[in-house]
C-alpha cells in the first residue's frame, strides 16, 4: 500500500521569502512522486514529478523538489516566494511503471499564504 | 491548449435528489479518473476507467454512486439519492499513462 503525509496544513511565509512544503511518503515499491497545485476553484495541475534518473527535479514557476530514498521524503521547495504562489499544494505517489492500473494517492494538501 | 471538460461547474440539490455530472476527457487520453475532494482535503480517487473498462472502484459507495464510460470517451458519475455527506467538489482527470494528470475544474456539489 502507498501513503502521502504532507507535514502542516498551513504554511505562510513572506514574499521573497524561502518556500518549504514537506512530503513523505511510504510505499513497499519504487514510487513516482508528484506535486500538484491548486488555485482557488480550479482543478490541480502538475508542478512536476520525479520517475526515475536525477533526484533533483525542476519543475514550472521556479519550483523544485529532491527524491531522497533514505527519508522516504520528497520535499518541495522555492527559493523566493512570489505573491501568485498563494494556493493549495498537494504531493502524492503512484508506484513505479506507467500502466493502466497505476492508481495516485494524494496527500492532504498544505494551504500557502504570501505575507507582503 | 486541450483541455478536460466537466460540467456543471456548479450544483446545487437537496438531499435525496438524484445528481449527475458529465466529463469529456482530452481526446486520446484513454485513462479516466473521477475523485471526490471534500473542503480541506486531498482529492480521493473514487473511479478508474481505462477505456470503458473500470480498474478501480474500490472506493466509490456503490449503493448510492454509479459511473460509466460507454464509449471509452466520456463518461457519467451519478449519484441517487445523494446525502448532505455528499457536498464536495467532483474532479476528473484524464492521462495518457504517463503519470500526468489532466484535471479538469471540478464540478461543486451543494446538498441541502
Amino acid at each position: 500500500a502507498q501513503s502521502v503525509t504532507q507535514l502542516g496544513s498551513h504554511v505562510s511565509v513572506s514574499e521573497g521569502a524561502l518556500v518549504l512544503l514537506r512530503c513523505n511518503y511510504s510505499s513497499s515499491v519504487p514510487p513516482y512522486l508528484f506535486w500538484y497545485v491548486q488555485y482557488p476553484n480550479q482543478g490541480l495541475q502538475l508542478l512536476l514529478k520525479y520517475t526515475t534518473g536525477a533526484t533533483l527535479v525542476k519543475g514550472i514557476n521556479g519550483f523544485e523538489a529532491e527524491f531522497k530514498k533514505s527519508e522516504t521524503s520528497f520535499h518541495l521547495t522555492k527559493p523566493s516566494a512570489h505573491m501568485s504562489d498563494a494556493a493549495e499544494y498537494f504531493c502524492a505517489v503512484s508506484r513505479a511503471g506507467y500502466s493502466s492500473a497505476s492508481k495516485i494517492i494524494f496527500g492532504s494538501g498544505t494551504r500557502l499564504s504570501i505575507r507582503p | 491548449e486541450a483541455e478536460v471538460a466537466q460540467s456543471p461547474r456548479y450544483k446545487i440539490t437537496e438531499k435525496s435528489q438524484a445528481v449527475a455530472f458529465w466529463c469529456d476527457p482530452i481526446s486520446g487520453h484513454a485513462t479516466l479518473y473521477w475523485y471526490r475532494q471534500i473542503l480541506g482535503q486531498g482529492p480521493e480517487l473514487l473511479v478508474q476507467f481505462q477505456d470503458e473498462s473500470v480498474v478501480d472502484d474500490s472506493q466509490l459507495p456503490k449503493d448510492r454512486f454509479s459511473a460509466e464510460r460507454l464509449k471509452g470517451v466520456d463518461s457519467t458519475l451519478k449519484i441517487q439519492p445523494a446525502e448532505l455527506g455528499d457536498s464536495a467538489m467532483y474532479l476528473c482527470a484524464s492521462s495518457l499513462n504517463t503519470g500526468e494528470l489532466f484535471f479538469g475544474e471540478g464540478s461543486r456539489l451543494t446538498v441541502l
